[in-house]
């Protein structure tokens, strides 16, 4: 069975500093890739996606995120923090052959920015 | 922009009340669906919808039924409603063909007392 996993349940990073978050699948077919972000109170926004062709995928707000094959891993990156980016963050996996198989999503890491 | 719109932002019922949320999208997308997000468990699908009239269990089902009547509508129903039950409901939609990306409400937070 398809899964996702996020390893980090909290990460506090520095305002101007660089992020990664993590995520880990598990997937049999050729996988789909997401990374949504929610703000306290709202629903998920839509940071980037990964289908096919470049391994580095650009999304908003400044974010990339790396797919790679190898590892079974597709983790968010920014270089520098800013204090809006708290929030939480969801990785999601989907499949290009199954079909309308909904999404599976991690447990979600939530980020916290110090000043 | 397109558009999720959940009917209620914050809702409180009482135990045994039965509770309709709903969820209406404007992009003409075919797919819905109902997730459930609670502290520490990430986002877990109740059901979804293909198509009108259509709907398919996803992981926690129990004490939920759904309703798609039309294409843009997709209701979601607690037949009786319980505290367990209290949790923020987001709903989504996507079209089959733009990959699976799906676009979220802002959340239903309901609180059964």
């Amino acid at each position: 069975a398809q899964s996702v996993t996020q390893p980090d349940i909290h990460i506090t990073v520095s305002e101007g500093a660089s992020l990664e978050l993590r995520c880990n699948y598990s997937y049999g077919a050729t996988p789909y890739l997401f990374w949504y972000v929610q703000s306290p109170g709202q629903g998920l926004q839509l940071l980037l996606k990964y289908f096919s062709g470049d391994t580095l995928v650009q999304g908003i707000k400044g974010f990339e995120a790396e797919f790679k094959r190898s590892q079974s891993s597709f983790n968010l990156r920014k270089p520098s923090v800013h204090w809006s980016d708290a929030a939480e963050y969801f990785c999601a996996v989907g499949s290009l052959n199954s079909g309308n198989t909904p999404l599976v999503f991690g447990k979600g890491t939530r980020l916290s920015v110090i000043a | 922009d397109v558009k999720v719109t959940q009917s209620s932002r914050y809702l409180v019922k009482r135990t045994g009340e039965k509770v309709f949320l709903e969820c209406v999208q404007d992009m003409d997308h075919e797919n819905m669906f109902w997730y459930r997000q609670d502290p520490g468990l990430g986002l877990r699908l109740i059901y979804f919808s293909y198509d009108v009239k259509m709907k398919e269990k996803g992981d926690i089902p129990e004490g939920y039924s759904v309703s798609r009547e039309k294409k843009e509508r997709f209701s979601l129903i607690l037949e009786s409603a319980s505290t367990n039950q209290t949790s923020m409901y987001l709903c989504a939609s996507s079209s089959t063909g733009d990959g699976k990306s799906y676009t979220f409400g802002s959340g239903t937070r309901l609180t059964v007392v």
